[in-house]
């Protein structure tokens, strides 16, 4: 979508190795959020941000760290891939509750 | 735990029918519910939202009803077309927790022809 980048686009790594999927922004919109989205789990929260160096854990955090220095960048880092963690990953962004989230084209992620 | 239950999982509907996809969820304090629609290789993107404060919200063709006391809701598609076929989510968020969502499992549409 316009105003949201995710890259990779696709990305296949082996298990032990971490990962870092980014999502860029040109909304400077407040807030960005990491998904998962896995079959007949739907999307689940794993971290999201509320402003520059303000983050917080979501529902499946374990194993995912984040980093946002900037109000564009969101930085979505898996510290030791592991084969569970082969998923889709989209990012989101949200000018403020309520409105709605813009979420990007999604990264798919394969670790062997 | 599963906070926002949706069904059916998979839904077929000939063209010119009513597609209806329903959700339940637990949290009482949830006061924003919208409705996504995904496409295959895409990012889900926002079809129709509704706040408690209405029971019905109509948008062309898509429409949400909404029941607090029942704390259900469900979209209905009229009309349904070969291009509504996508995978659709409903989901739910509480005011103050910096709008996070929470989704259902999704259902996922087919329209024939």
């Amino acid at each position: 979508d316009a105003g949201i980048t995710q890259s990779p686009r696709h990305k296949v790594t082996e298990t032990g190795t971490p990962v870092t999927l980014r999502c860029h922004q040109t909304e400077n919109h407040r807030y960005m959020y990491w998904y998962r989205q896995d079959p007949g789990h739907g999307l689940r929260l794993i971290h999201y941000s509320y402003g520059v160096k303000d983050t917080d854990k979501g529902e499946v955090s374990d194993g995912y760290s984040v980093s946002r220095s900037k109000t564009e960048d969101f930085l979505l880092t898996l510290e030791s891939a592991t084969s569970s963690q082969t998923s889709v990953y989209f990012c989101a962004i949200s000018e403020e509750p309520f409105y709605g989230y813009t979420f990007g084209s999604g990264t798919r992620l394969t670790v062997v | 735990q599963q906070q926002v239950k949706q069904s059916p999982q998979s839904l077929i509907v000939q063209k010119g029918g009513i597609s209806i996809i329903n959700c339940a969820y637990e949290n009482t304090a949830f006061d924003y519910f919208p409705w996504y629609q995904q496409f295959p290789g895409k990012g889900p993107a926002l079809l129709i939202a509704i706040r408690p404060d209405v029971s019905e919200k109509k948008e062309g063709r898509f429409t949400i009803s909404f029941n607090k006391s029942a704390k259900q809701f469900s979209l209905h598609i009229m009309d349904s077309q070969p291009g509504d076929s996508a995978t659709y989510f409903c989901a739910a968020s509480s005011s103050g927790t910096a709008s996070k969502l929470t989704f259902g499992t999704g259902t996922r549409l087919q329209v024939t022809l």
